[in-house]
């Protein structure tokens, strides 16, 4: 199966830096994903790795390790808004191409 | 159009109750997805179609059908369902299945079964 961990919980201040990280298990591996998700409201998309590197899209980046199994989303700039949980997924082959959710990581930006 | 909609919002249910959920999505993508999600936890994929056809089906109860009228259209048909049934029910879409970008998420149905 897949197996995907990532910290239950950060705190950082507003304007600071955050890093979340996430160590994953699969066969086949093809992509890896971040999700955010306020609560009671969808998923959305925030980053999308297949090969590695740092991929940066404005305050978001993520990165990726295929041989460590290994990616970090790294917020900048935080902003209150950026209070949140934030999803990683990874899709392998093996396991049928689905996406399966780590645990998420909830994030407290604090004034 | 670039959205997933899911209807209804909210639903509540007896246990003895048949009712459905309904999914659209108009931006051409081929897959789409049911996940239940509880509360503080990640969502969990129940089925996959792929091209109109189921390809993934999560070891689902029976109490829960799927059905796929079209490319645009997923529905989740609820029957005689549990208490431990209610969640936040996700539907998503991407271009295909197994390539490419994300999911792009509906905003979910909160099913309350009493």
């Amino acid at each position: 199966g897949q197996n995907i961990d990532q910290p239950t919980e950060m705190t950082a201040t507003e304007g600071a830096i955050v890093q979340i990280n996430c160590t994953y298990q699969t066969s086949g591996f093809n992509g890896l994903f971040w999700y955010q998700q306020h609560a009671g409201e969808a998923p959305t998309f925030l980053s999308y790795n297949v090969l590695d590197g740092l991929e940066e899209k404005g305050r978001f980046s993520s990165f990726l390790s295929r041989s460590k199994g290994y990616s970090y989303l790294l917020l900048k700039e935080l902003q209150m808004k950026d209070s949140a949980s934030y999803l990683c997924a990874v899709r392998g082959k093996a396991a049928g191409n689905k996406l399966t959710f780590g645990g998420g990581t909830r994030v407290l930006v604090k004034p | 159009d670039t959205e997933v909609t899911q209807t209804p919002k909210h639903l509540v249910m007896g246990m003895t109750n048949k009712k459905s959920l309904k999914c659209e999505q108009h931006m051409g993508h081929r897959a789409m997805y049911w996940y239940k999600q509880k509360a503080k936890k990640p969502p969990e994929l129940m089925f996959v179609y792929s091209y109109e056809k189921l390809s993934i089906n999560e070891s689902v109860p029976s109490r829960f059908s799927p059905e796929c009228p079209n490319s645009s259209l997923l529905n989740l048909h609820l029957h005689a369902l549990q208490p431990e049934d209610s969640a936040l029910y996700l539907c998503a879409s991407s271009q295909d299945h197994g390539t490419g970008y994300g999911y792009t998420f509906g905003s979910g149905t909160r099913l309350t079964v009493v």
